[in-house]
């Protein structure tokens, strides 16, 4: 069954490093996320990415995030300078199509450490 | 902002037992709700959309059931086994141009042999 992986599992780095995460998507699908969950706390949503621009973002997404989908099939988050509060699970999700009641799928997430 | 809640927290059953958990939602607006189960280290595994008012869904000894009206959803899971120990999150979403997903606490469910 086809499901949607992301890449590392783990990540630590020191405050102001940039980092990317990686998530693959399932293939056919079109509608791209990005959420999180801080220990302790909702998974929240931070970006969402269709016919290759953002078409909506939270107040979390600030400058220093971004996202791409340089080769369509890989979906990045980038943080340009990390903050301690950065550190979360991030998950990402796709979804096939625009109904309302469509499935999003999530990868396994990113556990992203800032020291 | 959009306050979704779930009940209880956290739960502990005996195996074979039956419980239920509540997860309650603002109304207006509402298109979709969502439940996953999320072992830790796994994918958040998708279990139901619903989106009619009294929707019930079931998947083997899982049940849902909905209430747009009032906005809340009932997760019931019959005779639970040590494998049904997870954490049960709903998230309703309101439509827009994306369908995001508001989640809720969770509810962390851990099932003794």
């Amino acid at each position: 069954e086809p499901e949607v992986t992301q890449t590392p599992s783990h990540q630590v780095t020191q405050m102001g490093q940039e980092v990317i995460l990686r998530c693959v998507p399932i293939s056919n699908h079109l509608y791209f996320y990005w959420y999180r969950q801080i220990l302790g706390q909702k998974v929240e949503f931070l970006v969402s990415f269709y016919n290759n621009e953002i078409s909506e973002k939270s107040e979390i997404f600030d400058d220093q995030f971004s996202v791409e989908r340089p080769d369509g099939s890989n979906f990045t988050l980038k943080i340009r300078s990390t903050k301690l509060e950065d550190s979360a699970m991030y998950f990402c999700a796709s979804r096939l199509a625009g109904a309302i009641q469509e499935t999003q799928y999530f990868g396994p997430g990113t556990r992203l450490l800032v020291l | 902002i959009l306050n979704v809640e779930q009940s209880p927290q956290s739960l502990h059953v005996q195996e074979g037992d039956s419980t239920n958990f509540t997860c309650s939602f603002p109304s207006s607006n509402f298109y979709a709700l969502h439940w996953y189960r999320w072992e830790t280290a796994k994918s958040p595994e998708a279990l139901f959309v619903m989106t009619l008012n009294g929707d019930e869904k079931k998947k083997g000894r899982i049940s849902a059931t909905l209430n747009t009206k009032e906005g809340y959803s009932y997760l019931y899971i019959k005779g639970s086994q040590p494998e049904d120990s997870a954490t049960y999150l709903c998230a309703p979403n309101y439509g827009g141009a994306t369908n995001k997903l508001i989640f809720g606490t969770g509810t962390l469910l851990a099932v003794q042999p």
